[in-house]
């Protein structure tokens, strides 16, 4: 009954390579989001969607791309792997974007990146 | 360029007692405040807020003042109890740019 759930929990992987993440929310939300925990424990935002679109672009480099195939799904692709990318990722969804920013948002349980 | 920063890593507290976590931020342009509560292998979860024309806002056992001369917000935790042990962030938002900043975050324990 996982409310947003990412997949997957762990991956380890060469430098250069391309990956992805998948992220799926159950809650009908309208909004999407993905973070970034770097090895300093800061929490980054870095996209979001709502309604297929992108709202919210903190200055993330090229190579990370979302996909939102449909609401209840924002995927983040990554291309040419750096070990800088090594980090742990956050899924987020909430009804409406932060113009509301009380606005409760649910988290995934992170994606752990390890770029060797 | 740390924003928003949470100064001591950890925090340990007898329950009953009472927690104060501290943050510290340098951009006056910030106007809303978000703390943020971190199980081990869950992702944040929202738990308190205050915006920054007020200085306190508080809900439950989770109180939260803000001095904005001093930029400085702290969350208080009164009782503490073993289930609140985690890592809690401190965010801030500043309208407008759609920019939101968190901490390093701070680990909080507290023991039976």
């Amino acid at each position: 009954d996982t409310a947003v759930s990412q997949t997957p929990k762990y991956l380890v992987t060469q430098m250069g390579n391309d990956k992805s993440i998948k992220c799926e929310q159950n809650l009908g939300h309208d909004t999407m989001y993905w973070y970034k925990q770097d090895s300093k424990k800061f929490l980054k935002i870095m996209f979001s969607y709502n309604n297929k679109e992108l709202i919210i672009n903190e200055t993330v480099p090229n190579r990370f791309s979302p996909k939102s195939p449909d609401k209840a799904h924002l995927n983040l692709h990554i291309n040419s792997l750096e070990l800088g990318d090594s980090a742990v990722y956050f899924c987020a969804s909430s009804q409406d974007l932060w113009e509301n920013i009380e606005e409760t948002q649910y988290f995934g349980p992170g994606t752990r990146l390890l770029v060797l | 360029d740390q924003q928003v920063k949470q100064n001591s890593p950890s925090l340990s507290v007898q329950e009953g007692r009472i927690s104060i976590l501290n943050c510290d931020y340098t951009n006056s342009m910030f106007d809303y405040f978000l703390w943020y509560k971190k199980y081990p292998a869950e992702g944040p979860t929202f738990l308190i807020s205050i915006s920054s024309i007020k200085d306190k806002n508080e809900d439950g056992r989770f109180t939260v003042f803000l001095n904005k001369s001093a930029k400085h917000l702290s969350l208080h935790i009164v009782p503490s109890q073993p289930g609140d042990s985690a890592v809690y962030f401190c965010a801030a938002y500043q309208g407008g740019s759609e920019k939101l900043v968190f901490g390093k975050g701070m680990k909080l324990t507290v023991n039976p």
